[in-house]
């Protein structure tokens, strides 16, 4: 399996632009995890879910953020506009087992420059 | 919701040492603790992990102990190398009706001196 692929792997883009990030989870994973990573805040839960189905939003920034999963093996992170303090490394991973312990799987990230 | 608290946040030792980095978690219903390691420039990664049915657990030169009761569990490395030397994140996982989130700790930045 080629593990969870996120693209682009890097993105330079100017303030007010619209930034899309893209993730597919491992075949028969349910559960996929959107985090974003910086020096000052460590790696930050913002979204999940299970089955396709959101299950905690609570850390998405705010209504410039947005993220979907329209079927099992692709998800997107929306960013509109986007702002320099969004700049970070933002993780997808997956995890096997939907209501069960299981290891979570990260893909290699997406880092974000916004100028 | 959940709330991992890890210290330190940066540690140095010398090659041979051992290490010891330390999590708290808030939320009763987390049962599932995995350390991961992260390299510069690289993506998390899994090292070990303890469930809350067990109290420890070792694999070669790392091992993790959990007290459920004061809510911390502890990674433990011994006869570090260099190639030890990464960021280190402590999670904890708790469970709800409708699956499992995974909470981080900030990180521990751990440097193995030659």
């Amino acid at each position: 399996d080629a593990g969870v692929i996120q693209s682009p792997r890097h993105e330079v883009t100017e303030m007010g632009q619209e930034v899309t990030l893209r993730c597919k989870p491992i075949s028969g994973h349910n559960s996929l995890f959107w985090y974003r990573q910086t020096m000052m805040r460590g790696l930050e839960l913002l979204i999940y879910f299970n089955n396709n189905v959101p299950i905690d939003d609570s850390g998405m920034p705010e209504d410039r953020f947005s993220a979907k999963m329209p079927n099992a093996s692709f998800s997107t992170l929306k960013i509109q506009p986007s702002e320099p303090r969004d700049s970070a490394v933002y993780f997808c991973a997956s995890s096997p087992l939907a209501g069960v312990d299981g290891e979570l799987f990260f893909g290699e990230g997406s880092r974000l420059t916004v100028l | 919701g959940e709330n991992v608290e890890q210290h330190p946040s940066t540690l140095s030792v010398q090659e041979g040492d051992s290490a010891v980095i330390k999590c708290t978690y808030s939320d009763s219903a987390s049962n599932y603790f995995p350390w991961y390691k992260q390299e510069l420039g690289k993506r998390p990664q899994l090292i070990i992990d303890i469930r809350s049915n067990v109290g420890e657990k070792k694999d070669q030169r790392i091992a993790v102990t959990l007290n459920k009761t004061a809510k911390h569990f502890s990674l433990h490395i011994t006869e570090t190398q260099p190639e030890d030397s990464a960021v280190y994140f402590c999670a904890a996982s708790p469970r709800n009706n409708y699956g499992q989130n995974f909470v981080f700790g900030p990180g521990t930045r751990l440097s193995v001196l030659p």
